[in-house]
């Protein structure tokens, strides 16, 4: 079967760096997809990886390896504005989307 | 305009009711989707329009019944629902590509809770 794993909490400090680890086993790979969705709000779009590397693109950075099956979201110079949930999800051979349950991260303080 | 418009937000509904889940983009795509949302779990993909035609999903239960009237707009009739039905209902839009950088944009969501 496919599926994507990720962690199901993490917490962080205001201002310091925090990685999110997503793994994945599917039919095929044609992209990796990260969202960020907070509390009673819509999941809006924050990268797309189909290449081994690093995407960075402000605080927030994306990394693929795909011979591991695996990408982490890094995120610099955390602000309490990025306590949300992060969600992994993963373009099969088939073009579907297969989705992690998703991170929440918590920002203290 | 919010780009993808979802109403109602809250919906409380008995196991005998029909009500409608409704769901309008103001982006032009040529494609629509019904997720369902429940907690700690990854979201479940009901429903795609492409195009305006609809692609099966064979293990979504007849009880949900999609209906797109227009490239813009995509309906979700509910009747007879469980109380496991209870989730957040999420719409989304997108311009489906050729390079499979698929990019979703999604409604807020409408909060259903069956009694």
């Amino acid at each position: 079967g496919q599926n994507i794993d990720q962690p199901t909490e993490m917490t962080a400090t205001e201002g310091a760096i925090v990685q999110i680890n997503c793994t994945y086993q599917t039919s095929g790979f044609n992209g990796l997809f990260w969202y960020q969705q907070h509390a009673g709000e819509a999941p809006t779009f924050l990268s797309y990886n189909v290449l081994d590397g690093l995407e960075e693109k402000g605080r927030f950075s994306s990394f693929l390896s795909r011979s591991k099956g695996y990408s982490y979201l890094l995120l610099k110079e955390l602000q309490m504005k990025d306590s949300a949930s992060y969600l992994c999800a993963v373009m099969d051979s088939n073009y579907q989307l297969i989705w992690g349950a998703g991170t929440k991260l918590i920002i203290k303080p | 305009d919010t780009e993808v418009t979802q109403t109602p937000k809250h919906l409380v509904m008995g196991m005998t009711n029909k009500k409608s889940l409704k769901c309008e983009q103001h982006l032009g795509h040529n494609a629509m989707y019904w997720y369902k949302q429940s907690a700690k779990k990854p979201l479940e993909l009901m429903f795609v329009y492409s195009l305006e035609e609809r692609v099966e999903n064979n293990s979504v239960p007849s009880r949900f019944s999609p209906e797109c009237p227009n490239s813009s707009l995509l309906n979700l009739h509910l009747h007879a629902l469980q109380p496991e039905d209870s989730a957040l209902y999420l719409c989304a839009s997108s311009q489906e590509e050729s390079s499979g950088a698929n990019v979703l944009t999604f409604g807020a969501g409408s909060r259903l809770t069956v009694l």
